[in-house]
């Protein structure tokens, strides 16, 4: 899931598989990061969250996995469904006031 | 509560004309702030505010002025509109600075300056 320009990478996935979408951060000092979801025309939609204290955070079908070694996120989704088509982004917040940091963004594209 | 609200959805703009985008939320948040996403990339933040009367610039903050005169409204001001300044700009609210405190976004609105 790491920028690419103008083109966003894309993870096209079969409806019912998991779903892997990736993020590299850029502060070791960020202490909070959260996994965002924007469907088209629409704002970005909090999904999950995990402090940097943890490695590992599960929801409901997703799961945040969090490696500071190599500053590195990544988002499971378990039995994906076309609802979840849309764009990823993943966001640190390390600058004080809530400030975030936005990755570039992933697509993902579930068909059926 | 209808969240944040923005208007106007969708604007045109000629160059060097100037316009106010409006951000509204009804959720008593204190904290605002205004992004940019350009085609393909993340968010960048612009201005933000941490209550009434403060403000303070982002990542991206020239060509922009922001107020912040209420609770509940955070204009966002582009005084001589330029091409560089296509985008779509997302207003976010939340009720503090903790890093745990979930920043709320709303619809957007698709700016093009030609």
């Amino acid at each position: 899931g790491e920028s690419v320009g103008l083109h966003l990478p894309t993870l096209s996935v079969q409806e019912g598989d998991n779903s892997i979408i990736n993020c590299a951060y850029s502060n070791s000092a960020s202490d909070y990061f959260i996994w965002y979801k924007q469907e088209s025309g629409k704002g970005p939609q909090f999904i999950i969250d995990i402090r940097s204290n943890m490695d590992k955070r599960q929801g409901q079908r997703v799961t945040v996995l969090l490696n500071k070694t190599v500053k590195h996120l990544s988002l499971q989704i378990a039995a994906t469904q076309p609802g979840d088509s849309a764009v990823y982004f993943c966001a640190e917040n390390g600058g004080g006031y809530n400030k975030l940091i936005f990755g570039a963004g992933t697509r993902l594209a579930v068909h059926p | 509560n209808a969240g944040v609200t923005q208007t106007p959805k969708f604007r045109i703009l000629k160059i060097g004309q100037s316009m106010t985008l409006q951000c509204t939320q009804d959720m008593n948040h204190n904290y605002m702030y205004w992004y940019r996403q350009d085609p393909g990339m993340g968010l960048k933040l612009i201005y933000y505010s941490v209550g009434a009367g403060i403000t303070d610039k982002g990542e991206v903050p020239n060509g922009y002025n922001v107020s912040r005169s209420t609770t509940e409204d955070f204009p966002l001001r582009l005084e001589l509109a330029a091409p560089s300044q296509t985008s779509v700009y997302f207003c976010a609210s939340c009720w503090g600075g903790l890093s745990t405190d979930t920043q709320y976004f709303g619809p957007g609105t698709r700016l093009t300056v030609l």
